[in-house]
Parts: structure tokens; sequence; C-alpha cells
């Protein structure tokens, strides 16, 4: 499996504080994609980056940002948390971005709002 | 837009028995993943398919895609309590790399 490493696995914090979630990859990767995990909705996805400092917007974009300065690593801020950002978030890289290439997903962060 | 619809959502079976986990998407699939996940943890990819007919197996797994490409079944024969877990399906909606998921199967393995 690729080497996606994701941190912090866990965090806490409160509502209007920001929050950088980090992921990072030793695969050399193009692609990176940010994803969140909840009941009732399963994952979807955040945002992707195709290259460096290249992102766009995926389905539930609303209240995040993410910037890509190395291949390596791929950041995902809630720039003022919500309770509804109450999340696991799992990032996810594959070598292109077809559909023929499989994403290999990290461990996953587990992020509560109060 | 594209949905997957995984049957059913949970299932407990008792150990050694075989189980099979659908998942039937809205449109026409251009390539579909199965993926496992345990409690606590990341997704495990297991196969890819994008062939109509294709057929894949891995020790006791074997995933399906319908010649229609809308449907792909996987199938656990003689069921461990290491296949325990949860199963998702996920697809690339318009031949891109944006990953579509189902809402998952629940599997239990009961010794």
């Amino acid at each position: 499996d690729a080497g996606i490493t994701q941190s912090p696995r866990h965090k806490v914090t409160e509502t209007g504080t920001p929050v950088t979630l980090r992921c990072h990859q030793t695969e050399n990767h193009r692609y990176m994609y940010w994803y969140r995990q909840d009941p009732g909705h399963g994952l979807r996805l955040i945002h992707y980056s195709y290259g460096v400092k290249d992102t766009d917007k995926g389905e539930v974009s609303d209240g995040y940002s993410v910037s890509r300065s190395k291949t390596e690593d791929f950041l995902l801020t809630l720039e003022s948390a919500t309770s509804s950002q109450t999340s696991v978030y799992f990032c996810a890289s594959s070598i292109r971005g077809m559909s023929n290439q499989p994403q290999h997903f990290g461990d996953g962060t587990r992020l509560s709002i109060l | 837009s594209q949905e997957l619809e995984q049957s059913p959502q949970s299932l407990i079976v008792q150990e050694g028995k075989n189980l099979t986990i659908n998942c039937t998407s809205s449109k026409t699939l251009y390539g579909l993943y199965w993926y496992k996940q345990k409690y606590g943890e990341g997704l495990i990819f297991l196969m890819m398919l994008q062939k109509g007919g294709e057929e894949k197996s891995h020790e006791k797994i074997t995933a399906k895609l319908d010649e229609k490409k809308q449907q792909s079944s996987l199938h656990i024969t003689a069921s461990q309590p290491s296949h325990a877990g949860i199963y998702l399906c996920g697809a690339a909606p318009g031949n891109t790399g944006k990953l579509i998921f189902g809402q998952g199967t629940t599997l239990q393995v009961k010794p």
C-alpha cells in the first residue's frame, strides 16, 4: 500500500477555531484527495489536487480550503470550525486521476468540534 | 448525478459460510473499486473492475462487474473472522478520478 500518513490522528477543538489537517505521502503520487466520512452519508470528496498548487473542489467543499506546496504534502484547513464539521477525515492519493487508477487511503483523522 | 447503492447494509454470517454483497449504480460505471475498512482504520484497496463481464479474485474474495457495467458483486467464499469489516464500493463518474462511494456493507463473521 501507498505510504500515506495523516496527522493528527485525533483532535478535539472548539467552534470558531482554525484547524489544519496534514496528509503526507511518500509514493510521489500526482493526485491527492481529502474525504470526510459521516454516518448516513458515507465518504464524500471535499477537495482534490492534481499537482503542486493545482487544486479543485469536490462535493462538499464549503468551509474548507486546501493547499499543496509540495508533491508529498496536502493540507486541509477549516478556517473557522463548526460543529457540522465533526467527522472522520481521510486523505488518499493516486498515480493519476483517471478511473483506472485506484486511490490509496491514510488511516484517517477523527475531528471533534465542540 | 451518479449514485451507488449497496445491499445489504449489514450482514452477519457463521464462519465458513459464503456471502455476496451487491453494488448498483444509477449510471454506467467506468471503473468500480472495492475497498475494505476496519473500524477506526483507513480503507484498504481490494480490487478494481473496468470491463463489462470482468471478474477478479484475491484469495477467497471474488468481484464481478456485469455486462452492462451498472452492477458489481463481491463474493466471499468460506468466510473467516478476518473478513469482518465494512466493505465499500466506489466509482469514478465520467471517467474522472473523483470517486463516489456506496454507503458500505458491515460484515460480521461469527466463529
